[in-house]
């Protein structure tokens, strides 16, 4: 069974441009979670949806935003890339409930040049 | 809002050494409590939970943790490390009872010494 895929694996932009990143699920999971991990900084929770809602997302500007489609996918979009928005951005997801084990993707690397 | 504390951001120790990693969490209601593993230029891996019953869970991999309510910890231990056991460890809380976010805690870079 196919884990948590994220494309593109690397992406590097320029300041001021905007990036999408995408997400497929585990088969049969219906959340969808991101996080940015930074240099030194951990990782950062900035989104969550579940059956195509956002549920809740973190201390993130707005041109952090995304989407969660019929399928499950999603899609994370970073606009007017800053060069502090360089990072690896995990995609996770999960079945629906309390306590369910989170799968991470790989990760896309994203460089803000 | 839950919280996660991890004391430690480096843990050097020697091969066959036991080890301690430091997690404490924040939450004004009943909570689940996770170990991730990043092993280098890879995604986040579990190593264990806590759900629920027996306070003591261990992984596959001789890891072990304790969850502590009254001292709100979690720490994570192994008696003797492997090279192998080199990673970053993330902590991490949801909120009992209901869906939540996952909030993980900056990570503790675990690295062993021949």
């Amino acid at each position: 069974e196919a884990g948590v895929t994220q494309s593109p694996t690397h992406l590097i932009k320029t300041r001021g441009q905007q990036a999408t990143l995408r997400c497929s699920p585990i088969s049969g999971h219906t959340s969808v979670y991101w996080y940015q991990q930074a240099l030194g900084l951990g990782l950062q929770f900035l989104l969550w949806y579940d059956e195509g809602e956002e549920r809740n997302r973190g201390n993130f500007p707005p041109r952090f935003s995304g989407r969660q489609f019929p399928n499950y996918s999603s899609e994370l979009n970073v606009n007017a890339l800053e060069l502090e928005d360089s990072a690896l951005y995990l995609c996770a997801s999960s079945s629906t409930g309390a306590g369910n084990t989170i799968y991470f993707g790989e990760g896309s690397w994203l460089t803000v040049v | 809002a839950q919280s996660v504390t991890q004391l430690d951001s480096q843990v050097p120790v020697f091969e066959e050494a036991p080890v301690e990693l430091r997690c404490n969490y924040s939450s004004s209601v009943s909570v689940y409590l996770f170990w991730y593993v990043q092993y280098p230029n890879q995604g986040l891996q579990l190593l264990l939970k806590y759900l629920s019953g027996s306070t003591l869970v261990e992984s596959i991999n001789g890891f072990e943790a304790e969850f502590n309510k009254s001292q709100t910890s979690f720490h994570l231990r192994k008696p003797s490390v492997h090279i192998s056991d080199t990673a970053e460890y993330f902590c991490a809380v949801t909120r009992y009872s209901s869906a939540s976010k996952i909030i993980f805690g900056s990570g503790t870079r675990l690295s062993i010494r021949p």
